[in-house]
């Protein structure tokens, strides 16, 4: 079945430094890639996403681009914040099964450090 | 817009008392999905509908997992008899189009 694979955490950072966060999947279709967020305390909340190969998808600074040839969507910041501090799920649903569900990763957390 | 509205947003229950979740979707939306969130599983989908149908519940972990979908604005999660394994937190969410999903704050549940 699909499954999506990203980096475990936690991660830990230092306010202005350069985050990325590995995301790979597996799907039989052609599938949509997501970046979802979760603030301490609440649901999760979509930040990007991508639908097809070379997509890429940007929100509040943070990119992702749809890779195709590698199987993969990483999420990419330049320079995070204090306030970026979450857990981060990368999700895919794939559009050949017609389904609608979604199927998530573990999640990374993480925490950006004054 | 007042989002996807989940009650009570904190249940502590006794192992063997009957559970129920409530959800309200987005306005207009006409898919919606209950999750289950812990630290060993992750995130996991237990159902969804689709116009107020279930069309897959193959996550729903055993029988005493039950969820309802009366009308296009209420939704409901029961475990009956609920146990310790059973706490969680469950998040529902509603969608218009395929894949971008709204989800609720969530409820967060303990079962003693």
């Amino acid at each position: 079945g699909d499954s999506v694979t990203q980096m475990e955490g936690p991660v830990t950072l230092s306010e202005e430094a350069f985050l990325t966060i590995n995301c790979t999947y597996t799907a039989t279709g052609y599938p949509s890639l997501f970046w979802y967020v979760q603030y301490p305390g609440e649901g999760l909340q979509l930040l990007l996403k991508a639908t097809k190969a070379d997509d890429k998808g940007s929100n509040k600074g943070f990119e992702a681009t749809y890779r195709k040839e590698t199987t993969s969507f990483h999420l990419e910041k330049g320079s995070v914040q204090v306030s970026d501090s979450a857990v981060y799920f990368c999700a895919l649903s794939d559009r050949q099964g017609g389904s609608e569900k979604l199927v998530f990763g573990k999640g990374t957390k993480l925490t950006v450090n004054p | 817009d007042a989002g996807v509205i989940q009650s009570p947003r904190h249940e502590v229950t006794e192992m063997g008392q009957e559970v129920t979740l409530r959800c309200k979707p987005i306005s207009g939306h006409n898919s919606l999905f209950w999750y289950r969130q812990t630290m060993m599983r992750g995130l996991e989908l237990l159902i969804y509908f689709n116009n107020n149908v279930p069309i897959d519940d193959s996550g729903m972990p055993e029988d005493r997992f039950s969820a309802k979908m009366p009308n296009a604005s209420f939704s409901t999660l029961k475990i009956q008899p609920s146990e310790p394994r059973d706490s969680a937190v469950y998040f529902c969410a509603s969608s218009f189009r395929v894949n971008e999903q709204f989800f609720g704050p969530g409820t967060r549940l303990t079962v003693l």
